[in-house]
């Protein structure tokens, strides 16, 4: 199959650090996302990376690729209300025309 | 620097309607790509062009069909529209292929 699969809703306090989690099914993918969407918005690229990296750091966020199990993570450190939000991970497959995503993690964060 | 825009931001159709949707990407980007999301799912792909050359299409019926101009602005169209159409459209834009960006979305309403 191809799905890209990732738990629906995730709860964190304000200042905790936010763990969203993600699985995907094709070995051949070159590139996986992060994208965040807020409500009423179109989709916005939070990070990526290359299947060949095992991690990337970006500020408060941590991508961590563990290409064996196929699975994939993103860390928000000092998780704010502003982070609120859905969070879908993707992956686009070699021959880079089609790219495939979960149905996206909602992040509460809690004041 | 201007990011991907759509136009129009919301259209109300009747089953049976015809409808287009348009696109420009960000500016020096060949690619672009179109994506349906259904209210609580994530993305699916529709199309992919790529120097006006259709690179790429997905799971759904000949009603859909797509073009790009030279200026690599985009025109989604939809025939005979059925409610299960309803959805936020989403165009994306890309350099080759790596990350994509995308529009805010056009939000379809099928009634």
């Amino acid at each position: 199959g191809e799905d890209v699969e990732q738990s629906l809703f995730l709860s964190v306090r304000e200042g905790d650090s936010s763990v969203i989690n993600c699985t995907y099914t094709d070995s051949s993918s070159t590139y996986l996302y992060w994208y965040k969407q807020e409500p009423g918005a179109g989709l916005q690229l939070l990070t990526y990376i290359f299947s060949n990296m095992d991690m990337k750091q970006d500020q408060r966020l941590t991508v961590l690729l563990n290409k064996k199990d196929k699975h994939l993570s993103l860390r928000i450190a000092d998780t704010q209300t502003g982070d609120s939000a859905i969070y879908f991970c993707a992956e686009t497959r070699t021959g880079g025309f089609k790219t495939i995503f979960g149905a996206g993690t909602r992040l509460f964060v809690k004041a | 620097d201007a990011g991907v825009t759509q136009s129009p931001t919301h259209l109300i159709k009747t089953r049976g309607q015809h409808v287009t949707l348009r696109c420009s990407p960000i500016s020096g980007h060949k690619s672009v790509s179109w994506y349906q999301q259904v209210l609580g799912q994530g993305p699916q792909f529709i199309f992919q062009y790529y120097e006006k050359e259709e690179r790429g299409r997905g799971n759904f019926p000949d009603r859909f069909s797509a073009r790009q101009f030279p200026n690599y602005s985009s025109e989604l169209n939809v025939n005979a529209l059925l409610l299960g159409d309803s959805a936020l459209y989403l165009c994306a834009s890309s350099l080759d292929d790596d990350e994509q960006y995308f529009g805010p979305g056009t939000r379809l309403t099928v009634t």
